[in-house]
């Protein structure tokens, strides 16, 4: 089983440069996000999606944008790459219905660098 | 507005209890608890969704007090496997929307030692 599937693992980029981070899911869930994880930090919600054609703004949501055109894909796009993207970013899909997020089944992570 | 854990971090021996906190200002309508290991996503232990349910498995329990907006992670006897950072979350209600905020506290690193 798949699960959720992130990618690319790891990335360096430069400064202004853009980018897309990869998230799939196979499990048919409604509920879709996008974290970033700094040491220290703990994990801090960026963006999420409750369904196709559904997003909505996070915590830290300033440089990211996403989209949802199907169920299976969230795609987290970093506009012009700042030194302070540097992190380890994680998506997490869960069956979200009636307004209770369930268990939150997370991808592996992705580690950016930006220089 | 995230959740605050406490211990921040606490160390045991194998064998030993602990407990973690996780409080909120605002209410909580469930409480999830997660564990990380350094280098990996986290991992799903329980959700507690009603005021006053109790959940467990193996030697790993919690508890949710709704009214003082508050949950507790038990671990009994601890195993050198349960080491690693622990995490509460909750959906946060902001504004008047239904939205679904879903967000971490800053987590309790554990570490147990032989």
């Amino acid at each position: 089983n798949a699960g959720v599937t992130q990618t690319p693992k790891f990335q360096v980029l430069k400064t202004g440069q853009s980018m897309t981070l990869q998230c799939a899911q196979d499990m048919n869930h409604e509920y879709m996000s996008w974290y970033r994880q700094d040491p220290g930090m703990g994990l801090r919600l960026i963006h999420y999606s409750v369904g196709a054609g559904i997003t909505d703004q996070g915590e830290v949501p300033n440089g990211y944008n996403v989209s949802r055109s199907t169920t299976e894909d969230f795609p987290l796009r970093l506009l012009s790459a700042a030194p302070s993207q540097t992190s380890v970013y994680f998506c997490a899909s869960s069956y979200g219905g009636g307004g209770v997020v369930g268990e939150l089944f997370f991808g592996e992570g992705s580690r950016l660098t930006v220089l | 507005q995230q959740p605050v854990q406490s211990p921040q971090a606490v160390i045991l021996r194998e064998g030993e209890d602990a407990v973690i906190n996780c409080s909120s200002s605002k209410a909580l309508y469930s409480v999830h608890w997660y564990r990380q290991k350094h280098g990996e996503a986290p991992i799903f232990l329980m959700i507690l969704l009603k005021g006053g349910e109790q959940k467990g498995h193996d030697k790993i329990s919690a508890s949710f007090n709704e009214k003082k907006q508050q949950s507790s992670l038990y671990l009994t006897a601890s195993q050198l496997s349960y080491s690693g950072t622990y995490f509460c979350g909750t959906r946060l209600i902001l504004r008047d929307n239904y939205g679904q905020n879903f967000v971490f506290g800053p987590g309790t690193r554990l570490s147990v030692l032989p």
